[in-house]
C-alpha cells in the first residue's frame, strides 16, 4: 500500500528565506504527484502538478521536483512571505485512481 | 469558468442520523472524487465517480455511498452517522486520465454530536 510521508511536520522561518519541503512515497508506481496548499479549515488549492515522466515544474516562486526512482519530491519556495503561511500537502496519484496524501507540513513565515 | 463548489459549508448532525453532501464539479470535468480529512491528518480517499459510475473506492464502509448526475455534479451520503465521521469532506474534480490536475472544493465541515 502506498504511504506518503512529509518532513518536517512544522517549519517556522523568517520572511525572505528560501525553504524546502520534503515528500517521500513508498511505491514508485505513481501516475503523477501534486502539491497543494491548505489554509486553516479550508479546502485544497493546487500549486503544482508533476507528471510521472517529468522531473520538475515551476510556478512563480515555487519549484517542485520529482525523483520516482528514489520515491521523493521536494517543494522549493523562494523568498518566503507571510502570506505563504499555510499547510502544504503532497499527494501521489496511484493505483485505484486515488490520491495518497501525506499529513502535511505546517509553514509559518514570520514577518 | 467556475471552480468546484460544495454545500453546505458546515453541518451538525446527531449520531445515527443520515447526511447528504453536495458537490458541483469544475466546468467540463466529468470525474469527481470524495475525500475525508480528519483533524490534523491528510485527506483519505472515499470513492470516485466517472460518467455516473463508481470508479474506485477506498477503505470506507458501505454506509458511505455516492451518486453522480448527468451534469457531473455529485452527492456523498453517509448513513448511521458515528462520532468518528466528524471531519472535513472534500470533493475534487478532474478530467479523466492519470495525468490531469485535480481541483478541490472548499469542503464541508461535518460535526457529529
Amino acid at each position: 500500500k502506498q504511504e506518503v510521508t512529509q518532513i518536517p511536520a512544522a517549519l517556522s522561518v523568517p520572511e525572505g528565506e528560501n525553504l524546502v519541503l520534503n515528500c517521500s512515497f513508498t511505491d514508485s508506481a505513481i501516475y503523477n504527484l501534486q502539491w497543494f496548499r491548505q489554509d486553516p479549515g479550508k479546502g485544497l488549492t493546487s500549486l503544482l502538478l508533476i507528471q510521472s515522466s517529468q522531473r520538475e515544474q515551476t510556478s512563480g516562486r515555487l519549484n517542485a521536483s520529482l525523483d520516482k526512482s528514489s520515491g521523493r519530491s521536494t517543494l522549493y519556495i523562494a523568498a518566503s512571505q507571510p502570506g505563504d503561511s499555510a499547510t502544504y500537502l503532497c499527494a501521489a496519484l496511484a493505483t485505484g485512481n486515488q490520491f495518497y496524501f501525506g499529513t502535511g507540513t505546517s509553514l509559518t513565515v514570520i514577518p | 469558468e467556475t471552480g468546484v463548489t460544495q454545500s453546505p459549508t458546515h453541518l451538525i448532525k446527531t449520531r445515527g442520523q443520515q447526511v447528504t453532501l453536495r458537490c458541483s464539479s469544475q466546468s467540463g470535468h466529468n470525474t469527481v472524487s470524495w475525500y475525508q480529512q480528519a483533524l490534523g491528518q491528510g485527506p483519505q480517499f472515499i470513492f470516485q465517480y466517472y460518467r455516473e459510475e463508481e470508479n474506485g473506492r477506498g477503505n470506507f464502509p458501505p454506509r458511505f455511498s455516492g451518486l453522480q448526475f448527468p451534469n457531473y455534479s455529485s452527492e456523498l451520503n453517509v448513513n448511521a452517522l458515528e462520532l468518528d465521521d466528524s471531519a472535513l469532506y472534500l470533493c475534487a474534480s478532474s478530467l479523466p486520465g492519470r495525468v490531469t490536475e485535480a481541483f478541490f472544493g472548499q469542503g464541508t465541515r461535518l460535526t457529529v454530536v
